[in-house]
């Protein structure tokens, strides 16, 4: 079955522990991408990347880090987590070059006490 | 600035009442506009792209349609499985592969 796997689903932690969530994709896409939901804002995306060891900034990248070392992964790092980067973060996938749709994931809820 | 905006916020619906969401953009360059659905607490489900003025899409209950400016999801006499929220995003041509999203429609349809 043709999925985006996201994990962990749900996480409670504490300022400045690290703590990484891991993506990961079957579909041999080539686009991947994060995103966190917060209400009121919609989707706002974080990083993605066009291709292994490709990857960009979005439009809210700020206390985040990703790496693509591999074409079905793509994690996603809060080196240092604060309490504003509590929210649903969603992992997505898609084909390639020409626009496409999106895969996304089940959805992580983080929540940085 | 690009810009995407979707109205109203919320919609309640009794069952078999039609109405339609809106999505209005402003974006250089469309490449393609993209309807999701999203049910709580799961990630958004891909519905429909459409890529230019005058196109239109189908599938089941829903429909729609591309302007210029904007697009349109109608619904035609929902029923109460239809309830989520309803996103559209559009990629344009200096974004690459990247998409802008709408804050969403929250649809509630009541038996």
């Amino acid at each position: 079955e043709a999925q985006v796997t996201q994990n962990p689903r749900y996480l409670i932690t504490v300022t400045g522990k690290k703590l990484t969530v891991t993506c990961s994709q079957n579909m041999n896409h080539e686009y991947m991408s994060w995103y966190r939901q917060d209400p009121g804002l919609g989707l706002r995306q974080i990083y993605y990347s066009m291709n292994v060891e490709v990857t960009d900034k979005g439009d809210v990248p700020e206390g985040y880090k990703v790496s693509r070392k591999e074409k079905r992964n793509f994690p996603l790092i809060l080196e240092s987590p604060s309490p504003n980067q509590t929210s649903l973060y969603f992992c997505a996938s898609s084909q390639g070059l020409t626009p496409g749709e999106l895969f996304f994931g089940e959805g992580s809820r983080l929540t940085v006490l | 600035e690009d810009q995407v905006t979707q109205s109203p916020e919320a919609l309640r619906l009794q069952e078999g009442e039609s109405s339609s969401l809106n999505c209005s953009y402003t974006v250089s360059g469309l490449r393609g506009l993209f309807w999701y659905r999203q049910d709580p607490g799961k990630g958004p489900e891909f519905l429909f792209t459409l890529y230019s003025a005058g196109e239109e899409k189908e599938k089941e209950r829903l429909k729609a349609t591309l302007t210029k400016k904007e697009s349109f999801l109608h619904i035609t006499a929902p029923k109460p499985e239809d309830s989520a929220t309803y996103l559209c995003a559009v990629q344009a041509a200096n974004y690459g592969q990247n998409f802008v999203f709408g804050p969403g429609t929250r649809l509630s349809v009541l038996p």
